[in-house]
This record gives C-alpha cells, sequence and structure tokens, in this order.
C-alpha cells in the first residue's frame, strides 16, 4: 500500500535555532513531494515541491526541502526558525498521472522565543 | 487575487438535519476536491470532480454528496448529519489530474458543528 511517514508527532524548536521536519514515503514509481503548512482554523497552503533535478528544493518563508531517492525521504528544513512557523505541517505525495494526493499525518512544529 | 473561497467558514446543524457547504473558485480548475479534517489529522479526500466527472472515494459514505453546476461552484451535501461528521471540511483545486505535478490550491475551510 502507498503510504506517507512523518514520525515526530511533535517538533519543538527555539527560535533561531535550525528546524527539520522529517518524512519518507512508500509509492512505487517516481512521485511527486510535496509539503503544506495549515494554521489554526486555516486551509492547507502550499510550501514547495518536488518534480525533478536538484535534490535541495527552495520554497516560501524561507523553507527548502532535501530530497533522498535512496531513503525515499523528503524532510523540511529551514536554517533559522521563526515563532511565526509555529503550524501544522504536512507532507504529500502523488503518484504520477494521478491527482489524489497521500497525505502523512502532520506534524506539529512549535518555535518558542 | 485567484483563490478559493468556501462559506460559510462556521457552520451549526442539528443532528439529521440536511446541510449544504459551498465552494467558489476563480482560478479556472477543472478539478475541485473536498476533503474532511478532524482534529488536526491528515485531510481526508472525500471526493473529487474532473471538469462535470464525478469520482467518489471507496470508503466516503453515501451521507455525502456533491453538486457542481458550472466550473467556479461545487457543494457538499449531508443529507442527514451524525455527531462523527462533525469537522472541518475543506474544498481544493487543480488544473488537471492529469498534471499530478501541480500542488492543489485549498480554501480555509468550513468547520461543521453538530447538536
Amino acid at each position: 500500500a502507498q503510504s506517507v511517514a512523518q514520525p515526530e508527532d511533535q517538533v519543538n524548536v527555539a527560535e533561531g535555532n535550525p528546524l527539520t521536519v522529517k518524512c519518507t514515503y512508500s509509492v512505487s514509481g517516481n512521485p511527486y513531494l510535496f509539503w503544506y503548512v495549515q494554521y489554526p482554523n486555516r486551509g492547507l497552503q502550499f510550501l514547495l515541491k518536488y518534480i525533478t533535478g536538484d535534490n535541495l528544493v527552495k520554497g516560501s518563508y524561507g523553507f527548502e526541502a532535501e530530497f533522498n531517492k535512496s531513503q525515499t525521504s523528503f524532510h523540511l528544513k529551514k536554517p533559522s526558525a521563526l515563532v511565526s512557523d509555529s503550524a501544522l505541517y504536512f507532507c504529500a505525495v502523488s503518484p504520477p498521472s494521478q491527482g489524489n494526493l497521500i497525505f502523512g499525518k502532520g506534524t506539529k512544529l512549535s518555535v518558542k522565543p | 487575487d485567484a483563490m478559493v473561497i468556501q462559506n460559510p467558514r462556521y457552520q451549526v446543524t442539528q443532528f439529521g438535519k440536511p446541510v449544504t457547504l459551498s465552494c467558489s473558485q476563480t482560478l479556472n480548475h477543472n478539478v475541485m476536491y473536498w476533503y474532511q479534517q478532524k482534529s488536526s489529522q491528515a485531510p481526508k479526500l472525500l471526493f473529487h470532480y474532473y471538469d462535470k466527472d464525478f469520482n467518489n472515494e471507496a470508503d466516503t459514505p453515501d451521507n455525502f454528496q456533491s453538486r457542481r453546476p458550472n466550473t467556479s461552484f461545487c457543494f457538499l451535501d449531508i443529507r442527514s448529519p451524525g455527531l462523527g461528521d462533525a469537522a472541518m471540511y475543506l474544498c481544493a483545486t487543480s488544473g488537471d489530474v492529469s498534471f499530478s505535478n501541480q500542488p492543489q490550491h485549498f480554501g480555509d475551510g468550513t468547520r461543521l458543528s453538530i447538536l
């Protein structure tokens, strides 16, 4: 079965420190990879995606993600966390030629001053 | 700005009383999706429209129906809401179901409460 794993329910980071939110996937073929962020009582906002090419993808709000094909991982990173980055983060995978997204369960990021 | 708009943002209904949630988009996208999201869980796809073609997920209860009268609007109808249907309902759009490398664009959701 196709699946996306976000092993951490919550990640706690001090403001100014680097952050990593982990994601691994089990999907056949070469899927497309996405990160979304959700603030309280809001919809999901697209952060970044990996389609092909450079394994390091840059996205909105200073976020980036590193694709590792051998480890089937797509970890979200930011060099210096802000309190305003506190939110729920979802990794999602889209199998080729399918319109559906397979979501991870989400990781709550908490950035403390 | 082009966007996905959901109305109302908050909806309260009574147990068993039909309710309709609405979604509109100015992106002129072919595909519109409805998701159910419970208490900080991942969104669960209920169904989607590709133009006028309706695609139901296998595990979506019959209690949930949808209508898409035109490209811009899509409605979610819950015929007889139960307590377990209390959730955030998210509408999303994408350009084309075969363009799976394109991100989906989400509205801010409707939070449904059942009394």
